[in-house]
């Protein structure tokens, strides 16, 4: 079956420390994307990459860093310089990132909890 | 700005019909889209909107008027398993690069 896998499901983190998640898609897109979901408010992005070894930033990349080595893979570094980095973290991907071309919606991995000690 | 607005929470009864409003403000438009979130879960496609009017699937149908800046999402005979967050998203066609505006999502409470 295809789908998006991410690893750990929940994730302690002393502070100070980095860590990293993974997100691990065989959809075969080339777009792909990390969210953050904090309570109350709607999804927002940190990083999307729409090919191999390139990616930009999104609305809250400070303290997070990505790479894209592959096509299959983007994980995230939450790094100790992220100030309130306790949250629900989603990754997706797509086909491409659509507009005119096409619908192009996103497919979600089942998400990793982060909490900071 | 860019802003979508969500009723943040709502209450039906099951196999009754619920009706989740979305409104929005954006540079440019590029389409709508609903997905379902199950609490701790991933949000799920639920469906996908560029012209104006009505599109149906199965128990689920979806409204968009871009002169108005609405969407609606429509839910029929209600079940207990539809308790969820419904999450609108806008794709912003000012944006080069097509991302997703998202709303806060509206929680659905499914009563017996």
């Amino acid at each position: 079956d295809g789908g998006i896998t991410q690893s750990p499901k929940y994730l302690f983190r002393k502070e100070g420390q980095n860590v990293t998640l993974s997100c691990e898609q065989n959809l075969n897109h080339d777009a792909m994307y990390w969210y953050r979901q904090d309570p109350g408010q709607g999804l927002r992005l940190i990083y999307y990459s729409q090919i191999v070894n390139d990616f930009q930033k999104g609305d809250i990349a400070e303290g997070y860093s990505v790479s894209r080595e592959k096509k299959e893979s983007f994980p995230l570094t939450v790094t100790s310089a992220q100030k309130n980095p306790t949250a629900f973290y989603l990754c997706a991907s797509s086909m491409g990132l659509g507009g005119t071309v096409h619908r192009s919606e996103q497919f979600f991995g089942p998400g990793t909890r982060l909490t900071v000690l | 700005g860019q802003n979508i607005d969500q009723p943040t929470e709502m209450t039906a009864t099951e196999g009754a019909i619920v009706q989740i409003n979305c409104t929005y403000q954006t540079s440019g438009f590029n389409g709508l889209f609903w997905y379902q979130q199950h609490a701790g879960e991933a949000p799920t496609f639920l469906s996908y909107n560029v012209l104006d009017g009505l599109e149906e699937k199965g128990r689920f149908s979806s409204f968009l008027s871009r002169s108005k800046g609405y969407s609606y999402l429509l839910l029929k005979e209600l079940q207990m398993k539809d308790s969820a967050s419904y999450l609108c998203a806008v794709r912003d066609e000012a944006d080069s690069n097509y991302q997703l505006i998202w709303g806060a999502g509206t929680k659905l409470i499914i009563k017996p």
